[in-house]
């Protein structure tokens, strides 16, 4: 119940399209919803977070959609230039434990020229 | 301000042996939260601590263990060292358990 399942582990995309991850998750309890983005050699940072009370949230490039009912969320990026080529992964945490995040197995992405 | 600072960043060890990793907070943050990151297990964490009090703890065995001083500064030792202990230890830092957390560089861990 505290898992958080990712999909695609990996995904290549032609600049100037758009990348779409997806999350699931199962413990209703969470009510932190954030993605982070890795480069190699550095620790995540965060992108972008949701809490489950709206069901988007845009920040420039950065999309998430959350549906509630369906314990699902996901990353859309648009416009996906080469620089956006990274491991993004999603977590979930139980309020008011935002520094206990459980991660999903990360999603690699691969924006082509 | 000067972001989370992990040392040593690379570290080799041998199996049996001990090791204690150190994070730096930003200033001002109460909060620091460690995590394992493997190719195969993902992001993992590891224990939270604010304020010099552990939180929350992981789903890891007893020879991983952590403390916070006063000052924020965190370390975490594993003793006894496996081979499946080599890793990338992440730590991050928030200014409280409801703020968000920023992630430092890492330690690589390589254990031999």
């Amino acid at each position: 119940q505290q898992q958080v399942k990712q999909s695609p582990q990996s995904l290549i995309v032609q600049k100037g399209g758009i990348s779409i991850i997806n999350c699931a998750y199962e413990n209703t309890a969470f009510d932190y919803f954030p993605w982070y983005q890795q480069f190699p050699g550095k620790g995540p940072a965060l992108l972008i977070a949701i809490r489950p009370d709206v069901s988007e949230k845009k920040e420039g490039r950065f999309t998430i959609s959350f549906n509630k009912s369906a314990k699902q969320f996901s990353l859309h990026i648009m416009d996906s230039q080469p620089g956006d080529s990274a491991t993004y992964f999603c977590a979930a945490s139980i309020r008011g434990s935002q520094g206990n995040l459980i991660f999903g197995k990360g999603t690699k992405l691969s924006v082509k020229p | 301000k000067a972001g989370v600072t992990q040392t040593p960043r690379y570290l080799i060890k041998t199996r049996g042996q001990q090791v204690t990793l150190s994070c730096s907070p930003i200033s001002g943050h109460r909060s620091v939260s460690w995590y394992q990151q493997t190719p195969g297990q993902g992001l993992q964490f590891l224990f939270e601590y604010f304020s010099e009090t552990q939180r929350n703890k992981g789903n890891f065995p007893g020879r991983f263990s952590g403390r916070q001083f006063s000052n924020s500064r965190s370390e975490m030792n594993v003793s006894t060292l496996e081979l499946g202990d080599s890793a990338l230890y992440l730590c991050a830092s928030s200014l409280d358990s409801l703020s968000r957390g920023y992630f430092g560089p890492g330690t690589r861990l390589t254990v031999t």
